[in-house]
């Protein structure tokens, strides 16, 4: 079945740095990538999101790219600052006529380090 | 606008009783979803409704079950609680398909969570 893989679980990185979060999929149909930030005691929130038709996006600090062939996307946090800190989720989503399945990955914790 | 809103925040039940979590949203969103978040896990999906009065079942449905009688609400009933259930529960609505051309169509948005622990 489809599945959504992310890496690392857990990333620690010095404020200032860069953080990068990696996830694979399994059905090469999916045509819709978000990635939702979920802080500490609250529900996810989209913070960006690419389409099957693009290979990068950017907003600010925050960047992802999309690697259709390989079935790969990243998520990509630059200057990285104390807010960043909190648990990022990628997912994969199909867009039917009717309705959209999405499949979430595992999450990956990020700290970062003052 | 409040966004989607779940009650209750929390809650403890023993096993085999029964209890029901609310969702609502002020978003006039056609689409809702529950989902339950699990460590390590991410989130799977339980149900989801496309519709007032309609409901469809998602990844783990085994043990829930839904209903969608006012577009604004998506109730999550658990019959029988077990510890398997223990987990934190969360709301999300989003826009229907093909009516916002660009950008936020696919876009969910989630409630803060009810945390739900099963004895």
């Amino acid at each position: 079945g489809e599945n959504v893989e992310q890496h690392p679980s857990t990333l620690s990185v010095q404020e200032g740095d860069s953080a990068v979060i990696k996830c694979t999929y399994s059905d090469s149909a999916s045509n819709y990538f978000p990635w939702y930030k979920q802080e500490l005691g609250k529900g996810p929130q989209l913070i960006i999101d690419i389409r099957s038709n693009v290979g990068e996006k950017k907003d600010q600090r925050i960047a992802v790219t999309l690697n259709k062939t390989a079935k790969h996307f990243s998520l990509h946090i630059t200057e990285t600052q104390p807010e960043d800190s909190a648990v990022y989720f990628c997912a994969a989503s199909i867009r039917y006529s009717s309705a959209s399945k999405i499949i979430f990955g595992s999450g990956t914790r990020l700290s970062i380090r003052p | 606008n409040a966004g989607v809103t779940q009650t209750p925040k929390f809650r403890v039940l023993k096993t085999g009783q029964s209890m029901t979590l609310l969702c609502a949203q002020d978003m006039n969103h056609e689409y809702m979803y529950w989902y339950r978040q699990d460590p390590g896990m991410g989130l799977r999906l339980i149900h989801y409704s496309v519709g007032e009065g309609t409901t469809a079942k998602g990844e783990v449905p085994d043990g829930y079950n839904v209903s969608r009688l006012k577009k604004q609400n998506f109730l999550l009933g658990l019959e029988s609680a077990a510890p398997s259930q223990t987990s934190v529960y969360f709301c999300a609505s989003s826009y229907p398909q093909g009516r916002w051309v660009l950008l936020k169509d696919n876009e969910q948005f989630f409630g803060p969570g009810t945390r739900l622990t099963v004895l």
